[in-house]
């Protein structure tokens, strides 16, 4: 149950695209389209943000969007705003009813 | 209002017990499995416990197997996390989920810290 790779921090400025890319094996994300991304504002719980590699649940802004290929999973941040700036964690299912969680990512707006 | 409200942290001694608490309101608890996370203090999350919405099926991360016991009760629509053998790497901000959808979580609680510490 390794934890998935993310990279520690990405940043841009306001209106441009910030991409975080999160790498496991083929047990979790390369295994199942059961992959999910989180915001977390400090001191506040994580906020679903993506699920099933790519939708979007009700509320959440279009900016927000995901893919994956093979082993690594994607979220991209269209139009990035200010209130962007927070934690980013993805989430596989690993099997055996079982979760990993990524490393996390701090976004930063510049 | 849909949420999950937990309870029960506190500061415990290596070794010791500690039994948290997450009461959901607004939706259909019994219809959803629950998941326990956690996230040590500057640290990622990390996943703990999923149990079944029947409770039927319980399963655990490695790290707490044999020490920690995910239940819930769904006639007061509470799910537990009991604690045992505790040690200092447990110590974490834990957090209630609702699994949906997929194994994604919709709704999660606000939190209760755990410290352990001598």
């Amino acid at each position: 149950q390794s934890a998935l790779t993310q990279p520690r921090s990405v940043s841009g400025s306001p209106g441009q695209s910030v991409t975080i890319s999160c790498t496991g094996t083929s047990s979790d994300v390369g295994g199942y389209n059961c992959v999910s991304w989180y915001q977390q504002h400090p001191g506040k719980a994580p906020k679903l943000m993506i699920y099933d590699v790519s939708k979007r649940p009700s509320g959440v802004p279009d900016r927000f969007s995901g893919s994956k290929s093979g082993n690594t999973a994607s979220l991209t941040i269209s139009g990035l705003q200010a209130e962007d700036e927070a934690d980013y964690y993805c989430c596989s299912y690993a099997g055996s009813y079982t979760l990993v969680f990524g490393t996390g990512t701090k976004v930063t707006v510049l | 209002q849909v949420q999950l409200v937990e309870s029960g942290g506190g500061v415990v001694q290596p070794g010791g017990s500690l039994r948290l608490s997450c009461t959901a309101s607004g939706f259909s608890f019994n219809s959803y499995g629950t998941h326990w996370v956690r996230q040590a203090p500057g640290k990622g999350l990390e996943w703990v416990a999923f149990i079944r919405y029947d409770g039927n099926n319980k399963y655990y991360a490695d790290y707490v197997k044999g020490r920690f016991t995910i239940s819930r009760d769904n006639s007061k629509n509470t799910l537990y996390l009991q604690m045992d053998s505790l040690r200092v790497e447990d110590t974490a901000v834990y957090y209630c989920a609702k699994d949906w959808p997929n194994w994604a979580s919709d709704i999660w609680g606000q939190g209760t810290m755990v410290t352990v510490s001598s």
